[in-house]
């Protein structure tokens, strides 16, 4: 049974600091894994999506990387700012479901200014 | 339209009453899911649509929770008799492709308090 971990459960950096979070699941057999930012009271944003054949994503000051052998996915956040605070989440669509996504229970992210 | 659009964003109601939750997928989008997440909690799985059928209603918590979609676009998740425990945030995604490699877009959810 495929099971997703974020750890750490939360995290608290100064303004500027380059950071990562992980993400690590039980299971290779995945289709794609993507990275989510909810805010407070609000829905999920799409932040970056990694298919199976990928290595990695890039957008603006976020990377993520997949390593699916050893299943394990980062998302680095480059000079972070008060506005990076949020909860990351991360999902992986497992290649035995056809519209199942399998959630880590997010890491809580602090950027003190 | 250019993202996912729920209503209402806040919903309050009595124990007992019926609510219905609307979602707008993007336009184009032929799977839909909702969700759900309890105060502090992760998200639960409800249901899922791909065009107007929904494949696995198995998510939904009980016989008082019913989902529909028509023209394979707009959904909308009935609760019938609400409980206290129904109170929730209910979110509602929708992919681009019918297949299983789509990137998942999400509204902002529908907060449903039950009183």
């Amino acid at each position: 049974k495929q099971e997703v971990t974020q750890i750490p459960a939360a995290l608290s950096v100064p303004e500027g600091e380059n950071l990562v979070l992980n993400c690590s699941f039980t299971d290779s057999a995945i289709y794609n894994l993507q990275w989510f930012r909810q805010d407070p009271g609000k829905g999920l944003t799409s932040l970056l999506l990694i298919q199976s054949s990928q290595r990695e994503q890039t957008s603006g000051r976020l990377n993520a990387s997949l390593d699916k052998s050893s299943g394990r996915s980062t998302l680095y956040i480059a000079a972070s700012q008060p506005g990076d605070s949020a909860t990351y989440l991360c999902a992986v669509r497992p290649l035995d479901s056809n519209y199942q996504l399998i959630w880590g229970a997010g890491t809580k992210l602090i950027i003190k200014p | 339209g250019a993202g996912v659009s729920q209503s209402p964003s806040n919903k309050v109601t009595e124990k007992g009453k019926d609510v219905e939750l609307r979602c707008d997928p993007i336009s184009g989008h032929t799977a839909l899911y909702w969700y759900r997440q309890s105060l502090g909690q992760g998200l639960e799985f409800l249901i899922y649509f791909q065009g107007n059928s929904a494949p696995d209603k198995s998510g939904l918590p009980s016989d008082r929770f019913s989902a529909e979609r028509t023209g394979g676009s707009v959904s909308t998740l009935t609760i019938q008799r609400t409980q206290q425990e129904d109170s929730a945030v209910y979110l509602c995604a929708s992919s681009l492709q019918p297949d299983n490699t789509g990137e998942l877009f999400f509204g902002e959810g529908s907060r449903l308090t039950v009183l």
